[in-house]
């Protein structure tokens, strides 16, 4: 099982800022088989990035996702106030696993 | 636009069996294309992916559920299935139903999600 590993566990940013929140992997993602999910509370998951950093239909191009191998990012460049929420890296080069999340939360 | 629904019933005795089902709209099972796909989340948890299926019915489970879990498809109410058997707390969650978007054999991202039932283990 490839188990993913989501950092920080919490961001506290303010409006406009910048972020990127990190996924790594215990073992390399064939084919970069990496999507990325944005949950906010009583909703389900959204798919943002498939494929490490193809957005899905309907993204803002704001939301952008880059790596390779065990590394990923995904990066979010001008926080808006609906971004706020629970980002999830999930990997389904092999049977699917997800990371344990990372809360962008208000300053 | 592709919707799915979960329904069946919230509370399940311990040591019964879980079932649920997901009615899709928008577009049809049996069209091909798409894997579907059971994720559960426990309370104010992580995700846990449950298994895949076609619509030709071929399935593939979480080698940590397999022993447990059926899931199944109708294809003429447009319908996928969860049946969990041999229930406990620890399967107290959130399931959901999704569309998986096929990259390659039961390899795929999940598009299109159900909004989720609660499902809890209790006597």
């Amino acid at each position: 099982e490839i188990v993913l590993t989501q950092s920080p566990g919490t961001l506290s940013l303010s409006p406009g800022e910048r972020v990127t929140l990190s996924c790594r992997a215990s073992q390399s993602v064939s084919s970069s088989y990496l999507a990325w999910y944005q949950q906010k509370p009583g909703q389900a998951p959204r798919l943002l990035i498939y494929g490490a950093s193809s957005r899905a239909t309907g993204i803002p191009d704001r939301f952008s996702g880059r790596g390779s191998g065990t590394d990923f990012t995904l990066t979010i460049s001008r926080l808006e106030p609906e971004d706020f929420a629970v980002y999830y890296c999930q990997q389904y080069g092999s049977s699917p696993t997800f990371g344990q999340g990372t809360k962008v939360e208000i300053k | 636009q592709v919707q799915l629904q979960e329904s069946g019933p919230g509370l399940v005795k311990p040591s019964q069996t879980l079932s649920l089902t997901c009615t899709v709209s928008g577009g049809s099972i049996s069209s091909g294309g798409y894997y579907w796909t059971w994720i559960r989340q426990h309370p104010g948890k992580g995700l846990e992916w449950i298994g895949y299926i076609y619509y030709s019915g071929s399935t593939y489970y979480n080698p940590s559920l397999k022993s447990r879990v059926t899931i199944s498809v109708d294809t003429s109410k447009n319908q996928l299935s969860l049946k969990l058997s041999s229930v406990t707390a620890a399967d107290t969650a959130v399931y959901y139903c999704a569309r998986v978007g096929i990259v390659g054999a039961w390899r795929g991202y999940f598009d299109y999600w159900g909004q989720g039932t609660l499902v809890t283990v209790s006597s």
